[in-house]
């Protein structure tokens, strides 16, 4: 069954205090992976999608690596503002699917 | 650019009352998902449409649930007659045409049945 696993459920960093956020993965076929961040009371907000091992993406302080197996979002130096609920989400290869499979997400927060 | 827009932001009703969730998709977006978010079981897709017309409905719960898009800018999940276990956030999603094409969700309806 394809499935995917995001830890931990809750992280606490102080401010300047880098560190990463883990989404594994087990599927038949991956087409992509894509993480979201989502803040309270809004809708998730995309951050990046990535295709295949060994890809990397990055936007400010943050960095999505892909292996075969898992993608790590890395935070570097975050700040307050980097406060919220970040969600990965998978596409298999199945057919036309257009599926996203989601983790339960990992609650962030960063203390001043 | 205006994203997707949903509306109620939030539905506070009674037991057994029908009702009506909208959405307005980015135009120009050929997908459009209806996703239910909880605490317990994070984001679940009821249904999905391209160009107006339904693929996927494996995820909506029961008969109670229904949803429609009668064109390419609207779209309305109804649920008749709600019931308390129907409490969630409810996002419309949509996305461009290509394969891989990232989902943009809109800000959600806070629902409550009482």
């Amino acid at each position: 069954e394809d499935q995917v696993t995001q830890s931990p459920e809750a992280l606490r960093l102080q401010e300047g205090e880098s560190s990463s956020l883990n989404c594994s993965y087990t599927v038949s076929g991956l087409r992509g992976l894509f993480w979201y961040r989502q803040d309270p009371g809004k809708g998730p907000e995309f951050l990046f999608t990535l295709y295949s091992a060994g890809e990397e993406k990055e936007k400010e302080r943050l960095k999505a690596t892909l292996t075969k197996k898992e993608s790590f979002l890395h935070i570097t130096a975050p700040k307050p503002e980097d406060s919220a609920t970040y969600l990965c989400a998978v596409q298999t290869n199945a057919g036309n699917n257009r599926k996203l499979i989601w983790g339960l997400g990992t609650s962030l927060a960063v203390n001043p | 650019d205006a994203g997707v827009i949903q509306s109620p932001r939030h539905e506070v009703t009674e037991m057994g009352q029908e009702v009506t969730l909208r959405c307005k998709p980015i135009s120009g977006h050929d997908y459009l998902f209806w996703y239910r978010q909880t605490m317990m079981r994070g984001l679940e897709l009821l249904i999905y449409f391209n160009n107006n017309v339904p693929i996927d409905d494996s995820g909506m719960p029961e008969d109670r649930f229904s949803a429609k898009m009668p064109n390419a800018s609207f779209s309305t999940l109804k649920i008749q007659p709600s019931e308390p276990r129907d409490s969630a956030v409810y996002f419309c999603a949509s996305s461009l045409l290509r394969s891989r094409a990232a989902q943009h969700f809109g800000d959600g309806t806070r629902l409550s049945i009482l």
